[in-house]
């Protein structure tokens, strides 16, 4: 079965380095998102990616966050400066088409960053 | 705004017992509403989505089951087994104007089943 991989599974870094979490989506899917999960909240969107291009971003998603398709597989996440408050599992997730009764959004394993 | 709750947080319950978890949203114009299971230190795994024009949906030993104008959905598994021991979320469109992707979760589960 088709599925989401995400690399690596756990990075632990220095406070104010860069990161990039690696994300290979499902081959055929066409949306890409990043969410995220900090130790015992909730799990919450960060952004969305279409046909090379954010389509959609929250509050958490600043200047220090930036997204990248550089080849036609990988989806990465990139955290410029890491914060303490970064710390979280970050998962990747994929869906064919999006808008209304699309199906079902597929989540990678996530990739927990610890930044000490 | 969108809020999604589930109660209760935590839950035990002895093997083969039927069970419910609960779930309930703010907004009821929503498009669907999915339910994952997440292992400790897991990713997220898909285990139903219901369609708004759908009233249940069934996979195996689970059904879930949507009411649109109350705000709720309900998880039922029946004759639980310890492998079904986890956190499940429940996660609805963040925006009813908006399709399915950016999806606003709830806070979960735990759910253990004692052998």
């Amino acid at each position: 079965e088709p599925e989401v991989t995400q690399t690596p599974s756990h990075q632990v870094t220095q406070m104010g380095q860069e990161v990039i979490l690696r994300c290979v989506p499902i081959s055929n899917h066409l949306y890409f998102y990043w969410y995220r999960q900090i130790l015992g909240q909730k799990v919450e969107f960060l952004v969305s990616f279409y046909n090379n291009e954010i389509s959609e971003k929250s509050e958490i998603f600043d200047d220090q966050f930036s997204v990248e398709r550089p080849d036609g597989s990988n989806f990465t996440l990139k955290i410029r400066s890491t914060k303490l408050e970064d710390s979280a599992m970050y998962f990747c997730a994929s869906i064919r088409l999006a808008g209304f009764n699309t199906g079902e959004l597929f989540f990678g394993e996530g990739s927990r960053l610890t930044v000490l | 705004k969108q809020e999604v709750t589930q109660i209760p947080a935590a839950l035990s319950v002895p093997e083969g017992e039927n069970l419910v978890l609960n779930c309930s949203f703010t907004d009821s114009a929503i498009y669907n509403l999915q339910w994952f299971r997440q292992d400790p230190g897991k990713g997220l795994t898909s285990l139903l989505l219901i369609q708004s024009s759908q009233r249940e949906q069934t996979s195996g030993r689970l059904n879930a089951s949507l009411d649109k104008s109350s705000g709720r959905s309900t998880l039922y598994i029946a004759a639980s087994q310890p492998g079904d021991s986890a956190t499940y979320l429940c996660a609805v469109p963040a925006n009813p104007n908006f399709g399915n992707e950016k999806l606003t979760f709830g806070t979960g589960t735990r759910l253990t089943i004692i052998p």
